[in-house]
């Protein structure tokens, strides 16, 4: 178990940029989530994946954001034409479905800064 | 909608004191409720989790919580703070379990200090 990997752990862009973060979970997990964090704020749900198929993403912030897993191991989340706002810690989770109340692993997450 | 209420953005304890961290939710179902712990630099770690079944639940590091439902609380607790206790704790909510298209809802988190 090596653990959820986010690269890279910090990213600088300015304003109007496009920029993608990526997302490699625990091998055996098949499930892979993305979450925001913002200062002073818990983490905010974004999107979910089971495989390859992405399930989940009404609660994607704008269409401006988009995610992929397209080989049902590693994760990109892309944000476009970035705006000021888009600034905060982007977290990647995993899981292995079934049971009750899965164990979500997270990753030290991605921080985004928008100039 | 659910949601999570953490009271106090910082609680500030000495080494050895009693660790209260306080944690009111709102859902429209039986919930599942969870305590997440954030050290610095390092991904969220589940600590405890209540599904069903007994109110107590025991979790990792000495910590445990209680789920009472005609509070709708789910305070965490530690009998005895280490100074490696410090972080960011979250206690976060789900009508569905917290996995898949479900996910989580998260409080605010409170930073808990521990003094020497």
């Amino acid at each position: 178990d090596t653990g959820v990997s986010q690269n890279p752990r910090h990213k600088i862009t300015k304003r109007g940029q496009n920029v993608t973060f990526r997302c490699d979970p625990i091998s055996e997990h098949n499930r892979l989530y993305w979450y925001r964090q913002t200062l002073g704020q818990g983490p905010e749900f974004l999107t979910y994946f089971q495989n390859e198929a992405q399930l989940e993403k009404s609660r994607l912030l704008s269409d401006r954001f988009s995610a992929e897993r397209p080989k049902g191991s590693f994760s990109t989340l892309e944000i476009q034409r970035t705006e000021q706002g888009d600034s905060a810690m982007y977290l990647c989770a995993s899981s292995l479905s079934g049971g009750f109340a899965e164990k979500l692993f997270f990753g030290s997450g991605t921080q985004l800064s928008v100039l | 909608a659910q949601s999570v209420t953490q009271l106090g953005s910082h609680v500030s304890v000495s080494e050895g004191a009693l660790v209260l961290l306080r944690c009111n939710y709102s859902s429209s179902v039986p919930p599942y409720l969870f305590w997440y712990v954030q050290y610095p630099n390092q991904g969220l770690q589940l600590l405890l989790k209540y599904t069903t079944g007994a109110t107590l639940v025991k979790g990792i590091n000495g910590f445990e919580a209680e789920f009472k439902k005609s509070e709708t609380s789910f305070h965490l607790t530690k009998p005895s703070a280490h100074m490696s206790d410090a972080a960011e704790y979250f206690c976060a909510v789900s009508d569905r379990g917290g996995g898949g298209a479900d996910g989580l809802t998260f409080g605010k988190g409170t930073h808990l200090i521990i003094q020497p």
